[in-house]
C-alpha cells in the first residue's frame, strides 16, 4: 500500500514568511509524528498526534511552529515568520498506534530553504 | 527537543568488514527498541527492533544487542557493503503514564563504506 507522503519535497521562502508543510500518513495509522532534521545532525522531535487526544507539543521550538491534524488523516505543520534557523528537512512518520510496540514509518520529508 | 543536535559521528569501514555502531539510551523504562537507516535524501526506514526481554536479536546480515545494565544498544552489519552507507538512528520507545507510548531517537551515526 502507499506509505507515508509529504509535500512539497521542496520550499524555498523568504525569511518572514509563513510556511505549511503537508502530511499524509498511512490509512489507518492512528499516531502521527513531526521531526525536524538540520543538515548533517540527527532528529528533532517537535509534536505528535494520538487519535483525537490532545497533541504532545514539547518538541515545538517555539511559539511560530504550531500543527493540526484532522482526525486521523492529514497533518499540517505550519511555521510563522520565518527564520533562516528553521532551515531543515521537515519528516513525518505514522505509526499504527501508540499503545504497544510499533515501529514508526517516514515520509520523504520536506526540505525548507528560508533565504 | 530530546534529540541532541550535534554532527554526527562517523564510523569509517572497508568493503566486507563487520561494522558495529553504538547507542547509549536513557531511559530505564524504555520497552522496546528499534534501529532505522537513512540514506541520503531520504526518510529513515526499519532496520530491526528487540524488545527489553531479550538480549539479541539476529536478521539479515545484521544483529542487534541489548545491554540493559549498562543502558546499550549496538547494531552489527557483517560483511559491509557499500550500499550500507548510510546514517544509522537507534530509537526507544517510552512507556507512558497516559498509557500511550514515545519514540525517543539517538544522535545517528553515519557509516562510511569503501570499497
Amino acid at each position: 500500500g502507499a506509505g507515508v507522503s509529504q509535500s512539497p519535497s521542496n520550499k524555498v521562502t523568504e525569511k518572514g514568511k509563513d510556511v505549511e508543510l503537508r502530511c499524509d500518513p498511512i490509512s489507518g495509522h492512528t499516531a502521527l509524528y513531526w521531526y525536524r532534521q538540520r543538515l548533517g545532525q540527527g532528529l528533532e522531535f517537535l509534536i505528535y498526534f494520538q487519535g483525537n487526544s490532545a497533541p504532545d507539543k514539547s518538541g515545538l521550538p517555539s511559539d511560530r511552529f504550531s500543527a493540526e491534524r484532522t482526525g486521523e488523516s492529514v497533518s499540517t505543520l505550519t511555521i510563522q515568520r520565518t527564520q533562516q534557523e528553521d532551515s531543515a528537512v521537515y519528516l513525518c512518520a505514522s505509526a499504527l498506534s501508540l499503545t504497544g510496540w510499533h515501529e514508526q514509518y517516514f515520509g520523504p520529508g520536506t526540505r525548507l530553504t528560508v533565504t | 527537543g530530546e534529540s541532541v543536535g550535534l554532527h554526527l559521528p562517523t564510523l569509517s569501514v572497508q568493503e566486507g568488514d563487520n561494522s558495529i555502531i553504538n547507542c547509549a539510551y536513557s531511559n530505564s523504562a524504555s520497552d522496546y527498541f528499534i534501529w532505522y537507516k537513512q540514506e541520503s535524501g531520504k526518510g529513515p526506514q526499519f532496520i530491526i527492533d528487540i524488545r527489553s526481554n531479550m538480549d539479541k536479536r539476529q536478521g539479515q546480515r545484521v544483529t542487534v544487542l541489548l545491554n540493559k545494565t549498562v543502558k546499550h544498544l549496538s547494531l552489527q552489519i557483517a560483511a559491509t557493503q557499500p550500499g550500507d552507507s548510510a546514517v544509522y538512528f537507534c530509537a526507544e520507545n517510552i512507556p507512558l503514564n497516559t498509557g500511550f507510548q514515545k519514540l525517543v531517537f539517538g544522535t545517528g551515526t553515519r557509516l562510511l563504506v569503501s570499497p
